[in-house]
Parts: structure tokens; sequence; C-alpha cells
């Protein structure tokens, strides 16, 4: 079975400081991981996502995420935050299911940012 | 604009009552999926469709039913609701359902079961 782990659920940072969200995962099988953002009163949109290749994966907005198969981790980073990155992240790993995808979030970690 | 969308955008329910939430894309993708999303919890899959015409169930089926019959809707409805259904629903699809696929999600509906 698959499960994600979100390390922390709230992280308060300042505003231009850096900043890494932790996920740690579980798959028996190949690994696809997936870094989505919630912000206020919308829906989930992809921030970035590792399939292969390159473990280091470039997303929107500035954010990136490191895939370390050995430390089975898939954390994401931001050199400097702005207070739009106020939002909640979920992590996900994806799977298949009866011939579907299943994607297994994380719990999600609220990013706060402070002026 | 290309995207998902769904209706109501919230809801206020007495218990024991059916209530269908509406969800259509445009973007032609193949496979459709409803979640909740419950604070601390996540988001918990409850229904997916691979093509229009399948069904399966997800995590948390129970008390919910879908259908799709055409490609752009894949309505969800609550038989008969209960309080433990309040929650947030999130309509999403991806092209092919495949693992590599990204989720497209719509804005949400907001239930409250009274």
């Amino acid at each position: 079975a698959q499960s994600v782990t979100q390390l922390d659920s709230q992280v308060p940072v300042f505003e231009e400081a850096p900043v890494e969200l932790r996920c740690n995962y579980s798959s028996s099988v190949s690994v696809y991981l997936f870094w989505y953002v919630q912000y206020p009163n919308q829906g989930l949109q992809l921030l970035l996502k590792y399939l292969s290749g390159s473990t280091l994966v470039k997303g929107i907005n500035g954010f990136e995420a490191e895939f370390n198969k050995s430390q089975t981790s898939f954390h994401l980073r931001k050199p400097s935050v702005h207070i739009s990155d106020t939002a909640e992240y979920f992590c996900a790993v994806s799977g298949t299911e009866q011939g579907a995808q299943k994607l297994v979030f994380g719990q999600g970690t609220r990013l706060t940012i402070n002026p | 604009i290309a995207g998902i969308t769904q209706a109501p955008t919230s809801q206020i329910l007495a218990a024991g009552r059916r209530m269908t939430l509406r969800c259509t894309q445009d973007m032609r993708h193949n496979a459709m999926y409803w979640y909740r999303q419950d604070l601390g919890l996540g988001l918990r899959l409850i229904h997916y469709s691979n093509t229009a015409g399948t069904t399966g169930k997800g995590e948390v089926p129970d008390g919910y039913s879908v259908s799709r019959a055409n490609t752009d809707d894949f309505p969800l409805t609550l038989a008969s609701a209960v309080p433990s259904q309040t929650s947030v629903y999130f309509c999403a699809s991806s092209l092919t359902g495949a693992t590599t696929d990204t989720q497209y999600f719509g804005p949400g509906t907001r239930l409250t079961v009274l």
C-alpha cells in the first residue's frame, strides 16, 4: 500500500525567508510523486511532479522539490517566499488500483507567510 | 476558459435529504474523480471513472453514488445525507487515468449536513 506523511501541519515563516515543506512516502512500486497547492477557497493546482530522471524537479512560482529514494522523501523548497505563497500544500503519491490512477494525499501543510 | 466547474458552490442540507453535486469538464479528459477534503485528513477518493460508462469505488464510497453518462459530466449523489458527510467536495479530471497523469481540480462544493 502507498502512503504519504507530511511532517508538519503548519509552517510559519517570514517573507523573503527560505522554506522547506517535508514529505515522506511509502510505496512498493514505481514512484510518481506530486506537490499540489491550494490557495484559500480554491481547488488544488499542480506545483510540480516527479516521474523519472533528474531528482531535482522545478515547478511553478519558484518552487522545487528533490526526490530522495534512499530516504523516501520528496521535500518541497523555495529560497525566498512571498505573501502570495500563503496556502495549503499537499504531497501525493500516484499508483494504480483496478486500472485507475490512485492519488494518495498527505494531510497537508499550511504555509503562513508573515510580513 | 477550459477547466472544471462544480455546482453548487455551497449548500446546507437537512439530514435524510437527497443531494446531487454536479461536475462538468470541457477538457475532453477520459478520467474523472470525486474527493472529499476534511481537516487533518487531506483528500480522500470517493469514486472515479476511467471513461464514459464506467465507474469505480475509491477509499470512502459508502453513502455516495456516481454515474458517467458522457465524457463531460460526473455527478455525485448522496441518497440520504448524514452529518458525517459534511465536507468540501472536489471533482477532478485527468487525460487518461494513467499513474503519471496530472489531475486538474474544480473549485469545490462546501456541503453542510445538519
